[in-house]
């Protein structure tokens, strides 16, 4: 079946412009992240969005930064007036419920190459 | 809060011996545990999970990690590594389920490198 999909795979814009980033997780699963990776460093998490519950924002690293996800489907990272510091690779993961401990492995997508000139 | 720590950044090993990958872990309650791999230019991989049950847990390629709760550690380890284990490998820890969603967080990650 299809995996996790992220839009567009590269995107290179000029610092100040806005940026939207896609992610289609897989069908059903309720639970989806996004993380941000910088060139030779480990996976920085951003939001974390489960089901139908408040999202935990509590990694996005200022207010340019927000996300939304409508139901269980598409959700969307938006960075407005981009900085220089902003370039990195942008990860979307998915999961399903696995239970009451919600420990199913994350699908993760092949993330997004985002360049600020 | 919950933390991961993988405190080497790179480790190098010739093909054939084993190999062990480090990872402790901070959470509250009992630990979810993960062990992700990142091949050049390809997305993360699952490779295995703690959960409960039994201490050592098999995953994909022919690793294997041990859970040792009193200090704290989910080391992932191979009996005999390969050139094309050569990847980047991720620790990740949720605290357990209390009513809240416990996100998933990873460690820094630690290059393996495998010489022929």
């Amino acid at each position: 079946g299809a995996g996790v999909s992220q839009s567009p795979s590269n995107k290179v814009t000029e610092k100040g412009k806005d940026v939207e980033l896609r992610c289609d997780p897989i069908s059903g699963h309720t639970a989806l992240y996004w993380y941000r990776q910088r060139l030779g460093q480990g996976l920085e998490f951003l939001i974390y969005f489960q089901g139908n519950s408040a999202p935990d924002k509590s990694g996005l690293p200022s207010d340019r930064f927000s996300a939304e996800r409508t139901g269980e489907s598409v959700s969307t990272l938006t960075i407005q007036r981009t900085q220089q510091e902003d370039s990195a690779v942008y990860l979307c993961a998915s999961s399903d419920r696995g239970g009451l401990s919600y420990n199913s492995p994350l699908h993760f997508g092949n993330g997004t190459r985002l360049t600020v000139t | 809060a919950q933390s991961v720590a993988q405190p080497e950044d790179q480790v190098n090993v010739a093909e054939g011996n084993p190999l062990t990958v480090k990872c402790t872990y901070s959470v509250s309650g009992n630990p979810y545990l993960f062990w992700y791999v990142q091949y050049p230019n390809r997305g993360l991989q699952f490779l295995l999970k703690y959960i409960t049950g039994d201490n050592l847990v098999k995953g994909s390629y022919g690793f294997e990690a041990e859970f040792n709760k009193s200090q704290t550690s989910f080391h992932l380890k191979k009996p005999s590594a390969l050139v094309s284990d050569s990847a980047l490998y991720f620790c990740a820890v949720r605290g357990e389920f209390s009513g809240g969603y416990n996100k998933l967080i990873f460690g820094a990650g630690t290059r393996l490198a495998v010489h022929p």
